[in-house]
């Protein structure tokens, strides 16, 4: 079986300030781990991936994401968050078969001016 | 290049009604996922089809059922409806079936039971 794990509901954050968004993972093979995001009343729009190789992950919109195999995290970061980054972000994994994917149950992102 | 496309947006039913619901992939994709999202919750895996066939399913009874057609576009069927059944509907496409490629959603059908 496959989860995710968002431990945290809301981040609030100040423009321009660094953010990071937290993901922690289970899954029985190697992991395929995405970031998504999702405005009010939309559908969900891609950020990233990991499937394989570098650790670190660039997106878009400025967004990036460290995978740590240890620690089992994939972590949404931006180094300078803007006002328009509010918004719900949800992590993702999927095992080396695909069909599934598992979503965490989404971190509300508020970044104040 | 036209994104995933579903219909309706909106409906509203009534309890122990029957609804489908439709979705176009992605230009060039060839595989078709449906996710219930209820509120305050993220998406929960329904089905996927892949060359026509229902190749995963998740949780979700019999009530639910689904098809692709030979141009890849598919629908959700959901039967007996419940108030439960009250949610977003997202369709996703990707191509191929591998775990690694991503997939795309639409902007999902809003679906409300009375």
């Amino acid at each position: 079986a496959q989860s995710v794990a968002q431990p945290e509901d809301q981040v609030n954050v100040a423009e321009g300030n660094p953010l990071t968004v937290k993901c922690t993972y289970s899954v029985s093979g190697n992991p395929y781990l995405f970031w998504y995001v999702q405005y009010p009343n939309r559908g969900l729009q891609f950020l990233l991936k990991y499937i394989t190789g570098d650790n670190l992950v660039k997106g878009s919109y400025g967004f990036e994401a460290e995978f740590n195999k240890s620690q089992t995290s994939f972590h949404l970061k931006k180094p300078s968050a803007l006002v328009s980054d509010s918004a719900l972000y949800f992590c993702a994994v999927r095992d080396g078969y695909a069909g599934k994917s598992t979503f965490g149950d989404g971190t509300t992102l508020t970044v104040k001016p | 290049d036209a994104g995933v496309t579903q219909s309706p947006t909106h409906l509203i039913k009534t309890r122990g009604q029957q609804v489908t619901l439709r979705c176009s992939p992605k230009s060039g994709h060839d595989t078709v996922s449906w996710y219930q999202q209820a509120l305050g919750q993220g998406p929960q895996f329904i089905f996927q089809y892949y060359e026509e066939e229902e190749r995963q399913r998740g949780n979700f009874p019999d009530r639910f059922s689904g098809h692709q057609f030979p141009n890849y576009s598919s629908e959700l069927n959901v039967n007996a409806l419940l108030l439960g059944d009250s949610a977003l509907y997202l369709c996703a496409s990707s191509l191929g079936d591998s775990g690694g490629n991503t997939i795309y959603f639409g902007e999902g059908s809003w679906l409300t039971v009375v």
